[in-house]
């Protein structure tokens, strides 16, 4: 049974351009929840989002970040014209369901913002 | 504001000692609280959760004892091995249902 996927790994982008960040959930999950750590910093709750809607966008900036978890294929959190304060360690994480339920990560996405 | 707060960035024990790591809470909505472990360039893998009803919760080696009055709960580890060597996050969430809110972590070190 595979675990929570993230592609790709490292990430390096220039000022200004776009990073797409991709995560499959475990097999049976329908829930998906983006994370980032910054250096030296716990992780930030971003975006919760299940298949076709945004649930809780609260952690999420107001500009440039964006996400979706569409009906096929794999959760997508969208960086537009990255800046430097964008590198960081972004995580998600999958659960079966809503209610006390435990969140599973995947490796992270490593994001370089030259 | 910090929500969750993990105050020893580092804790050093012997292995076969007991490690025992704390966090302590501001948000007494918080029902549910998870440990998760961490290498370095790896996602944080679950370790052991309890929910508000509950004081304590037991998985082997693992024990996280929930003192709500105190709004403090703790790790405890016991034999510590050297693959504990680790940083530790402390995690809380309203209901289950939305993101966790995490500690800065503990870097926990397994001498031998």
């Amino acid at each position: 049974n595979a675990g929570v996927m993230q592609n790709p790994r490292h990430l390096v982008r220039r000022r200004g351009q776009e990073a797409r960040l991709r995560c499959s959930p475990m097999k049976g999950h329908s829930h998906v929840y983006w994370y980032r750590q910054l250096p030296e910093e716990g992780l930030k709750f971003m975006v919760y989002l299940q298949k076709e809607n945004i649930i809780d966008e609260s952690g999420m900036p107001k500009e440039r970040f964006s996400a979706e978890f569409p009906k096929e294929g794999p959760s997508i959190l969208r960086i537009q014209q990255v800046v430097r304060g964008d590198s960081a360690a972004y995580f998600c994480a999958s659960s079966p369901q809503a209610g006390l339920e435990t969140q599973y990560f995947g490796p992270g996405t490593r994001l370089l913002v030259l | 504001d910090q929500q969750v707060k993990q105050n020893s960035p580092s804790l050093s024990v012997q292995e076969g000692r007991i490690s025992i790591l704390n966090c302590d809470y501001t948000n007494s909505m918080f029902d549910y609280f998870l440990w998760y472990k961490k290498y370095p360039a790896e996602g944080p893998t679950f370790l052991i959760s309890i929910s508000s009803i509950k004081d304590k919760n037991e998985d082997g080696r693992f024990t996280v004892f929930l003192n709500k009055s105190a709004k403090h709960l703790s790790l405890h580890i016991v034999p510590s091995q050297p693959g504990d060597s680790a940083v530790y996050f402390c995690a809380a969430s309203v209901g289950g249902a939305d993101g966790l809110t995490f500690g800065k972590g503990t870097h926990l070190i397994i001498q031998p």
